[in-house]
């Protein structure tokens, strides 16, 4: 079975720096998706970014960027130039890739990031 | 806005009672996911359909079902409710059935008293 791990309950960043959340998953799947969704104090699940495994680039959105190292089994989500509205529960979510079939969402415990003006 | 819609927003009813929560997925989107979020057990899938039939089931208990229709809007029953089915249900969508990414709905809040 996979299993997603967020080890930082909770972090802290001062408005317009740089902060990266850890996710480390566990899996033998070869193929598969990664996530980060976030979800502000308003509860609605949005998603920030999304990486395929059998893609050797990492994915980046404006100033959401991920470090995904397969073998490591870990994937990181850098936020550079941190803003207020950035502040949120963040989750790590594993999906397997099956052609034709459905993959439910895996998710990690999330972290609480919290902006500091 | 996701374009996946969910009603009603807020929910509140009493221990034995029954609730029915419904999804519109994305225009174009076939298949529909229900999740839950709970503090105790955080955000776990129930159950998947495309287009009108279940394709997956997850940690969903016995007293709950769900159904998708064929205009692709999909219903969540839960019954004999307990104090612990207080919880955020989610709904999601996506355009296949596994390799597409799935996108939420703003969530239904229940609260069983």
């Amino acid at each position: 079975a996979q299993t997603v791990t967020q080890s930082q309950p909770e972090m802290s960043v001062q408005e317009a720096e740089t902060v990266t959340l850890s996710c480390t998953y566990d899996t033998s799947e070869s193929n598969y998706y990664l996530f980060w969704y976030k979800q502000p104090p308003s509860r609605q699940m949005i998603l920030v970014i999304r990486q395929e495994a059998y893609k050797q680039q990492n994915a980046t959105e404006n100033r959401f960027s991920v470090n995904f190292q397969k073998a490591a089994k870990s994937f990181s989500l850098k936020i550079s130039d941190s803003q207020l509205g950035d502040t949120a529960m963040y989750f790590c979510a594993f999906m397997k890739r099956r052609g034709g079939a459905t993959n439910k969402l895996i998710f990690g415990t999330g972290t609480l990031l919290a902006v500091q003006p | 806005d996701s374009g996946v819609t969910q009603t009603p927003k807020h929910l509140i009813t009493a221990t034995g009672q029954r609730v029915t929560l419904r999804c519109s997925p994305r225009s174009g989107d076939l298949s529909v996911y229900w999740y839950q979020q709970s503090l105790d057990q955080g955000l776990q899938f129930l159950i998947q359909y495309y287009n009108g039939e279940e394709r997956a089931k997850g940690n969903i208990l016995e007293r709950f079902s769900a159904q998708q229709f064929p205009d692709l809007h999909s219903e969540l029953n839960l019954s004999s409710l307990e104090l612990g089915d207080s919880a955020l249900y989610f709904c999601a969508s996506s355009v296949l059935a596994g390799d597409e990414t799935q996108y939420f709905g703003p969530g239904t809040r229940l609260l069983v008293l």
